[in-house]
């Protein structure tokens, strides 16, 4: 049973225009929920972040969306560059004991920015 | 700036070999973890560690076990490895509160022969 789904493994978008990269959960009791980026021959860095209490937070070219009620989240990237190629694995995790912190993550979806 | 650091980033074994990949973080993170990547199978959880010589159970722990006696140090043995090991290995660390990002290492491509 995967928890945290990345339905589409790959995504294709030219220069400029936007990236929308989707994660759905199932558990009810994950609170936060985090992106990574992953470029080739190197680990994964964190990129942006939301609480459950939120539906929307950004950072600069980056905004992730939470729809609670669907258990869907989003990552907009806009406007892309060719730098933002690399793999995008979506992230869950609890709050509470000594769970706080462990992260289950998604399969992740290579996204490729075409100049 | 924070680090992790695993010890190679390369690495070669022979079948029933008993392998060590080493991890070090100088954050004073709680938690750490070690995950395994293999390609359209993202990050799987092997082991992770809330506090010194404590140790949970991730995903796959089968033919795993880990060890942590220092905060800032986090060790993965494979007890015989076995080619269905081949992988690459991230080591990640992180504060012990819910939300706190996870920070990796470069990885430790293994190839068991």
């Amino acid at each position: 049973d995967q928890q945290v789904k990345q339905n589409s493994p790959s995504l294709s978008v030219q220069e400029g225009r936007i990236s929308i990269l989707n994660c759905d959960y199932t558990n009810s009791m994950f609170d936060y929920f985090l992106w990574y980026k992953k470029y080739p021959a190197e680990g994964p860095t964190f990129l942006i972040s939301i609480s459950s209490i939120k539906d929307k937070n950004e950072d600069g070219r980056f905004t992730v969306f939470l729809n609670k009620s669907a258990k869907h989240l989003s990552l907009h990237i806009v406007p892309s560059q060719p730098g933002d190629s690399a793999v995008y694995f979506c992230a869950a995790s609890p709050s509470f004991n000594t769970n706080a912190g462990k992260s289950t993550f998604g399969d992740g979806t290579t996204l490729t920015v075409k100049p | 700036d924070v680090k992790v650091t695993q010890s190679s980033r390369y690495l070669v074994k022979r079948t029933g070999e008993k392998v060590f990949l080493e991890c070090v973080q100088d954050m004073d993170h709680e938690n750490m973890f070690w995950y395994r990547q293999d390609p359209g199978l993202g990050l799987r959880l092997i082991y992770f560690s809330y506090d010194v010589k404590m140790k949970e159970k991730g995903d796959i722990p089968e033919g795993y076990s880990v060890s942590r006696e220092k905060k800032e140090r986090f060790s993965l043995i494979l007890e015989s490895a076995s080619t269905n090991q081949t992988s690459m290995y991230l080591c990640a660390s992180s504060l012990g509160t819910g939300g706190q990002p996870q920070h990796f290492g470069d990885g430790t491509r293994l190839s068991i022969l």
